[in-house]
């Protein structure tokens, strides 16, 4: 699975969007780029996956470049309640995998009032 | 409510002691993960089972043993718990192992080894 490089901490204001960003630039073909968040003392929670085209759910929106080398995923009104450890995973999708996420050091992501 | 289950919450465990952490999930999951979390690693899988009747190792497998009899429950042996075992252990699964399902989380098992 492709290595991916993300800023240690940010910080972000009530209300104002959330921009993280991901590099994955050895990124192949066949991986997926997964968003995931691990509120404290919580379990990781899923948010948001990707392949080449830009997705978006009611959580929040992943752009990936065209040449999939690096992404951002955007939290469009953060809260309080969105600060959190945010992953940015690549992996491997399809017969014959494990399935299994390996985590980086993540964003921590500070939401200020 | 569905979801997964992890028992117990935390444990406080003399070394040498053999140890079974409990994930149960009532999801009808095939695929599930044993994970540890110590601070400045993050996450890394110690086991996974693509399917009841079939187990893998992860990462980091050694000092530890699972099995799974069913596709509900996927319980996490310490045979002889040491002090490098302390951590914080999540449960996870997804409805298969090889397509793009996103994985659901335990709330976690803090243990501590002394």
């Amino acid at each position: 699975d492709a290595k991916t490089t993300q800023p240690t901490s940010m910080d972000c204001a009530e209300g104002r969007a959330a921009n993280l960003p991901c590099n994955h630039s050895t990124i192949s073909g066949n991986e997926y780029v997964y968003w995931y968040r691990q509120i404290h003392s919580q379990g990781p929670q899923y948010i948001i996956h990707g392949l080449k085209n830009n997705e978006t759910n009611e959580m929040a929106s992943l752009i990936i470049t065209e040449d999939r080398k690096s992404s951002t995923l955007i939290l469009p009104h953060a809260t309080l309640r969105d600060t959190a450890v945010y992953y940015c995973i690549v992996r491997v999708v399809g017969s014959g995998n494990t399935g299994k996420l390996i985590f980086g050091q993540g964003t921590t992501l500070q939401v200020k009032p | 409510i569905a979801g997964i289950t992890q028992a117990p919450t935390s444990q406080i465990l003399a070394a040498g002691r053999r140890m079974t952490l409990r994930c149960t999930q009532d999801m009808r999951h095939n695929a599930m993960y044993w994970y540890r979390q110590d601070l400045g690693l993050g996450l890394r899988l110690i086991h996974y089972s693509n399917t009841a009747g079939t187990t893998g190792k992860g990462e980091v497998p050694d000092g530890y043993s699972v099995s799974r009899a069913n596709t509900d429950d996927f319980p996490l042996t310490l045979a002889s718990a040491v002090p490098s075992q302390t951590s914080v252990y999540f449960c996870a699964s997804s409805p298969t192992s090889y397509s793009y399902n996103e994985q659901f989380f335990g709330p976690g098992t803090r243990l501590t080894v002394l």
